[in-house]
Formats: C-alpha cells, sequence, structure tokens
C-alpha cells in the first residue's frame, strides 16, 4: 500500500459543478498537507497548503483535512474550464520531504 | 521571469549517450531537488540537496548524478540514457522550514526521449 492513494480519474464534469478531490494516507505523522494544479506540459504549482486538522478556503478552492480518518480533500466550487488540470496531494511530517500523490485529472467540460 | 528555470525543455538522445539537465533559481531558495513524472506512476524523487555541500539520494537515484554548482543551481546526469529514462522531468526548489516556503516550487519540466 503507497503511504498516500490518489484516484487518478479521470473525472470529468459540467462548467459550474463542484468538484471534490480527495485523498487518504497512512502515516498518522503528517502534518502539513498541499495540493497542487499542474496543467500538461507545465510544472506543478502550488495552490493550497493547510497544517494540520480543519478547512481553508482561497476563493472557489476549499481544502479540508481529517486527521482522524487520514482523509484529505479539495472542492473546487462553480468549476471553469480553466480548472482543467491534474490535482495533486502532498503531505509531508516536520522538515522532511513531501510525498505526493500520484494526481487526479480533472475536466470541466463546458 | 520564471523562479525555476531548466535547460533544455525538450531533448532526444540515444541509449548511451550521457546527458545532463540543468535547473537555475531565483528564489534564494538552500533546498533543491529533482523529480522524474511518469504516468500512472506521479513524481518520483531521484536526488536532493539541503545546500551546496550536501547531496542525498531520492527513491530513484540508480543511472543519475548530480552536481550542486551553486546555491542557485543543481545539475542532473544520465551518465548512460537507457529507454526506460524516458520521462518529465522537474527540478523544484523550497525554503527553509517553518514557513510558507518551505513548500516545493516547480520549474516548468524538461521532456527527455531516450531511443
Amino acid at each position: 500500500q503507497k503511504e498516500v492513494e490518489q484516484d487518478p480519474g479521470p473525472l470529468s464534469v459540467p462548467e459550474g459543478a463542484i468538484v471534490s478531490l480527495n485523498c487518504t494516507y497512512s502515516n498518522s505523522a503528517f502534518q502539513y498537507f498541499m495540493w497542487y494544479r499542474q496543467y500538461s506540459r507545465k510544472g506543478p504549482e502550488l495552490l493550497m497548503y493547510t497544517y494540520s486538522s480543519g478547512n481553508k478556503e482561497d476563493g472557489r478552492f476549499t481544502a479540508q483535512v481529517d486527521k482522524s480518518s487520514k482523509y484529505i480533500s479539495l472542492f473546487i466550487r462553480d468549476s471553469q474550464p480553466s480548472d482543467s488540470a491534474t490535482y495533486l496531494c502532498a503531505m509531508r511530517r516536520g522538515s522532511y520531504i513531501p510525498t505526493f500523490g500520484r494526481g487526479t485529472s480533472l475536466i470541466v467540460h463546458p | 521571469d520564471a523562479d525555476v528555470t531548466q535547460t533544455p525543455r525538450n531533448r532526444i538522445t540515444k541509449t548511451g549517450k550521457r546527458i545532463m539537465l540543468e535547473c537555475s533559481q531565483t528564489k534564494g531558495h538552500d533546498r533543491m531537488y529533482w523529480y522524474r513524472q511518469d504516468p500512472g506512476l506521479g513524481l518520483r524523487l531521484i536526488y536532493y540537496s539541503f545546500d551546496v555541500k550536501d547531496i542525498n539520494k531520492g527513491e530513484i537515484s540508480d543511472g543519475y548524478s548530480v552536481s550542486r554548482q551553486a546555491q542557485a543551481k543543481f545539475s542532473l546526469s544520465l551518465e548512460s540514457a537507457i529507454p526506460n529514462q524516458t520521462a518529465l522531468y522537474f527540478c523544484a526548489t523550497s525554503g527553509p522550514t517553518g514557513g510558507r516556503t518551505d513548500t516545493q516550487y516547480f520549474g516548468p519540466g524538461t521532456r527527455l526521449t531516450v531511443l
């Protein structure tokens, strides 16, 4: 079992839908949780960064961490075709190098 | 200007050739990393460096070597390229632990094809 599990998709939704992207993990020591967005033929870019459990909101994006369930989510409201990309979760403990999920491909069609 | 740059952006080479991928950053970060990305396998860490005198192997370092020429420069070499090293290669940097900059910032990637 990988330390971080992420469904590769693709996840296809109509424009305007609420999107839910998820990762599960096995290492209870993880403290910092990130979401990266990667457009085709580009490098991953940091989208959300959270510490410990709880929610964090940034515009149309909400990151949620449930440490008791070892489960993190990224919600995208009012999804747009420009949100079509691969979303990677990442997490780490302390100053260790992050562990990445394999990424979920999201397609938002007009 | 981009904070993390990689050269070349695309490269086609033949089996057995030596090839170097270069990474430069203007973010002032001490920590630098090399990853490869393959479809279905996600990002895998090849090497990382926490400062100029520090080099560490990642999970898939066999067949690769690195050089940290300066704080801002970190090069990846394939000593004798083989076809299963065909992949997308990313350089990344991160700042000191404890702040938002301790997350990783990625370059645009180098698409390498080994024939």
